[in-house]
């Protein structure tokens, strides 16, 4: 089956510095990306997303590549904030069938 | 507002005893997925239903049983309680064909 990895587990950075999340997946048929910020106390919200027959899609500060060559996808965030503290998720899907990474703990320091 | 309403909030109960956690799906949503989150881990995957059957089983104990009714809505079952049952306890639910998942807020569930 599909196996996600997730890194790094956790990433601080200082308030307007950019931050970079990275995914893998095994299973090449996988066509659909989506990623999650989990803030506390709350369950994971979608933020952006990617099918396989796109490379990038950016919203506002957000942005998401994909390179299916190397069956590999980034969450870039750039001039952080500190509300963009939370646990991100990335997820790979095919068919209805999601797998999630482990998670990154994002902190932006003020 | 994801629409994926999850009830209740949170639960208190002691070990041995049972529970059920109940989701309402979004409007229009045929699958719903049920998700285990402990402490600072990751979103382990339970069970999924798609439109009142059964479609794919994840780490789900034997102790632990779900079900999705005709209107949609579904039910987690979890009996025979250990502390280590204690966790928050996600509902998801999407679309046909290859769509986001859509959280509710989930339960707390602490067992004393």
């Amino acid at each position: 089956g599909e196996n996600v990895e997730q890194h790094p587990s956790t990433l601080s950075v200082q308030e307007g510095d950019s931050a970079v999340i990275k995914c893998t997946y095994s299973d090449s048929a996988s066509n659909y990306f989506p990623w999650y910020k989990q803030e506390l106390g709350k369950g994971p919200q979608l933020i952006i997303d990617i099918r396989s027959n796109v490379g990038e899609k950016k919203d506002q500060r957000i942005a998401v590549t994909l390179n299916k060559t190397a069956k590999h996808f980034s969450l870039h965030i750039t001039e952080t904030q500190p509300e963009d503290s939370a646990v991100y998720f990335c997820a790979a899907s095919k068919d209805n069938d999601m797998r999630f990474g482990a998670g990154t703990r994002l902190t932006v320091k003020p | 507002d994801s629409g994926v309403t999850q009830t209740p909030k949170h639960l208190i109960t002691a070990t041995g005893q049972r529970v059920t956690l109940r989701c309402s799906p979004r409007s229009g949503d045929l699958s719903v997925y049920w998700y285990q989150q402990s402490l600072d881990q990751g979103l382990q995957f339970l069970i999924q239903y798609y439109n009142g059957e059964e479609r794919a089983k994840g780490n789900i104990l034997e102790r632990f049983s779900a079900q999705q009714f005709p209107d949609l809505h579904s039910e987690l079952n979890l009996s025979s309680l250990e502390l280590g049952d204690s966790a928050l306890y996600f509902c998801a639910s999407s679309g046909a064909g290859n769509q986001p998942q859509h959280f509710g807020d989930g339960t707390r569930l602490s067992i004393l």
